[in-house]
């Protein structure tokens, strides 16, 4: 089995401020990993994804995200977080397809003038 | 290129009816997997059909069924609905080879009263 914690579910952030939003993950098994944006009454958009390889990655709208094998983790971050980057975040995890993931609760994200 | 697109958009429905809601996935993606997202919760996989099989479920009780087509189009089942089914229902594509990346929909807002 599966589980994610995302473990702030609320962070507040200036405008043009850096931002790291935290996610650890447990799973006995090689694993996928996702960030993905999801704005007011609308679908989940995917941000990046942890495949193999390199452990930092890099994804659309200035985000990346680093793979900690040993912490289980896989934080988010933004060097410059603008107001339209306000919505909420979500973290999952697969062990077969993406299609069958395991998602946190999700992080709120609220980017203020 | 068409995305993930589902309908309806919204549905308010009394307990104990039936409900369907359908997707249409992206072009040439054979996979559609069916989400539940409740309110201020991230989205819990019902289950996952390839090429019109069921291809996996999460833990959601037999009143929650599906299908998906020849067309790779799917639809949702929810019979004797209660009123913890209101939630956005979310389907997601995706491709054989590319199995590492899911295409969602805007989603289904279901209200049951």
């Amino acid at each position: 089995a599966q589980s994610v914690t995302q473990l702030d579910s609320q962070v507040p952030v200036f405008e043009e401020a850096p931002v790291e939003l935290r996610c650890n993950y447990s799973s006995s098994v090689s694993v996928y990993l996702f960030w993905y944006v999801q704005y007011p009454n609308q679908g989940l958009q995917l941000l990046l994804k942890y495949l193999s390889g390199s452990t930092l990655v890099k994804g659309i709208n200035g985000f990346e995200a680093e793979f900690n094998k040993s912490q289980t983790s896989f934080h988010l971050r933004k060097p410059s977080v603008h107001i339209s980057d306000t919505a909420e975040y979500f973290c999952a995890v697969s062990n077969t397809n993406a299609g069958k993931s395991t998602f946190g609760d999700g992080t709120t994200l609220t980017v203020k003038p | 290129e068409t995305g993930v697109t589902q309908s309806p958009t919204h549905l308010i429905k009394t307990r104990g009816q039936q409900v369907t809601l359908r997707c249409s996935s992206q072009s040439g993606h054979n996979t559609v997997s069916w989400y539940q997202q409740a309110l201020g919760q991230g989205p819990q996989f019902i289950f996952q059909y390839y090429r019109e099989e069921e291809n996996g479920r999460g833990n959601f009780p037999p009143r929650f069924s599906g299908l998906q087509f020849p067309n790779y189009s799917s639809e949702l089942n929810v019979n004797a609905l209660e009123l913890d089914d209101s939630a956005l229902y979310l389907c997601a594509s995706s491709a054989t080879g590319m199995n590492t990346e899911a295409f969602f929909g805007q989603g289904t807002r279901l209200t049951v009263v």
